[in-house]
């Protein structure tokens, strides 16, 4: 079945400093989508990417699609406290409806 | 807007018994979804109805688990008999009528623990 694999599992940054976390899925998709969870928390929707390259960003964050529609990537710039959280990425694969949800970054920022 | 009701947030029960998670959806939204979250295997779908019938339930674990979804504005995720590697948290999570690829609104969570 489809596999949707993140790395790293964890990081720990010290605030200011960028972050970057890598989703890698087995089979190509048809879209991408970003959640944050923060801790005791519920994932929550961030954003969505559909075209092959794609590229958007939200304020520090900036999300990217490849080229060939199987990874993504979520870079955050100079990091904040109120960005620690785990950060799940989630797809659909072409044959599929449903999505699968990556195994998450964990991000740790300190002072 | 009140978003995903779950209930209860947390529940405590000994093996063997049967315990029922419950949600409510978004108003308007066709589509809800049932996952897992644990430490060892992530955020797993088991369940996901649209329109008030079960698409795919591929991901329940086992006969011991069953989801039904009544009406449009409930569902229900029961565990019968639980077992301690049941324990988890529950999320519920609904969308838009256009499926799966819209954005998922997930509850705050039901964390059941079996002893």
């Amino acid at each position: 079945g489809q596999q949707v694999m993140q790395i790293p599992q964890y990081q720990h940054v010290q605030e200011g400093e960028d972050f970057t976390t890598y989703c890698n899925s087995s089979t190509t998709l048809s879209n991408i989508q970003w959640y944050k969870q923060r801790p005791g928390g519920h994932p929550v929707f961030l954003i969505q990417l559909v075209k092959s390259g794609e590229v958007k960003k939200q304020k520090r964050l900036t999300f990217q699609f490849g080229e060939a529609k199987k990874n993504s990537s979520l870079h955050i710039t100079a990091t904040q406290t109120t960005d620690v959280g785990t950060y799940f990425c989630a797809g659909i694969s072409g044959t599929a409806s449903k999505l699968t949800f990556g195994t998450g970054t964990r991000l740790q920022v300190t002072l | 807007d009140a978003g995903v009701i779950q209930s209860p947030r947390h529940e405590v029960t000994e093996m063997g018994q049967e315990v029922t998670l419950r949600c409510k959806p978004i108003s308007g939204h066709d589509y809800l979804f049932w996952y897992r979250q644990t430490m060892m295997r992530g955020l797993e779908l088991l369940i996901y109805f649209n329109n008030n019938v079960p698409i795919d339930d591929s991901g329940m674990p086992e006969d011991r688990f069953s989801a039904k979804m009544p009406n449009a504005s409930f569902s229900t995720l029961k565990i019968q008999p639980s077992e301690p590697r049941d324990s988890a948290v529950y999320f519920c999570a609904s969308s838009l009528s256009s499926g799966p690829y819209n954005e998922q609104f997930f509850g705050p969570g039901t964390r059941l623990t079996v002893l």
